[in-house]
């Protein structure tokens, strides 16, 4: 599927690098999400952005830091990792249809925090 | 609270031979529900969903699900597994906000 792409798939960065992850959807959607997958817990939602604008900021850490210049583009930004932060980021995006709406994902970005 | 649950975390089933992954849902009034499949490596796809009408939902890959207001419950049933079917497959629900809960994942193994 090519409806949600991310870049890069995999990234290995140092706990005092700065790096971006980026998510682009090609759905005309209006919602963008950024999840969290690690190992052994079901996945966590992070942000949620509706028409560019952030509705949801789920206990994340301030090292975390998402931008939505538009409706097809997400960007979380990456500062000061820890170890723990390892984990699969995954994008989605819905079109916001009163209820009715559907998440799709995106492949996912690898993270490894050394 | 609202959730979904997966009663199992492993499933090993033979190539040919039908698979049903369980899922239960808490939610007061009737969710949104939806099922999702991640190939190692991979992210997320969806296979079917559930919002109203008949409560036999078809899917891709030949998957169905049965929406059971009884039980609680939207079974995921493929009556013939490939080897390609191997995957961790996860249920999601949802209410009338856009907040997906999802289960903590069942992984498939397919033997030959």
């Amino acid at each position: 599927e090519t409806g949600v792409t991310q870049t890069p798939r995999h990234l290995v960065m140092g706990m005092t690098n700065k790096k971006s992850l980026k998510c682009e959807q090609h759905l005309g959607h209006n919602a963008m999400y950024w999840y969290k997958q690690s190992a052994k817990k079901p996945l966590e939602l992070m942000f949620v952005y509706n028409f560019k604008e952030q509705t949801e900021n789920n206990s994340v850490p301030s090292r975390f830091s998402p931008e939505c210049p538009n409706s097809s583009h997400l960007f979380l930004h990456l500062h000061t990792l820890q170890p723990e932060d390892s984990a699969l980021y995954l994008c989605a995006s819905s079109r916001v249809a009163g209820g009715q709406e559907t998440q799709y994902f995106g492949p996912g970005t690898r993270l490894l925090v050394l | 609270a609202q959730s979904v649950t997966q009663p199992d975390i492993h499933i090993t089933v033979s190539e040919g031979a039908s698979l049903e992954l369980r899922c239960n849902y808490s939610y007061g009034a009737t969710p949104y529900l939806f099922w999702y499949v991640q190939s190692p490596g991979q992210g997320l796809q969806l296979l079917l969903k559930y919002f109203s009408g008949d409560t036999l939902v078809q899917g891709i890959k030949g998957f169905e699900a049965e929406f059971k207001r009884s039980q609680s419950s939207f079974n995921l049933r493929k009556p013939s597994v490939h080897w390609s079917d191997a995957a961790e497959y996860f249920c999601a629900g949802r209410s009338n906000d856009y907040k997906l809960s999802f289960g903590a994942g069942t992984t498939v193994t397919v033997r030959a």
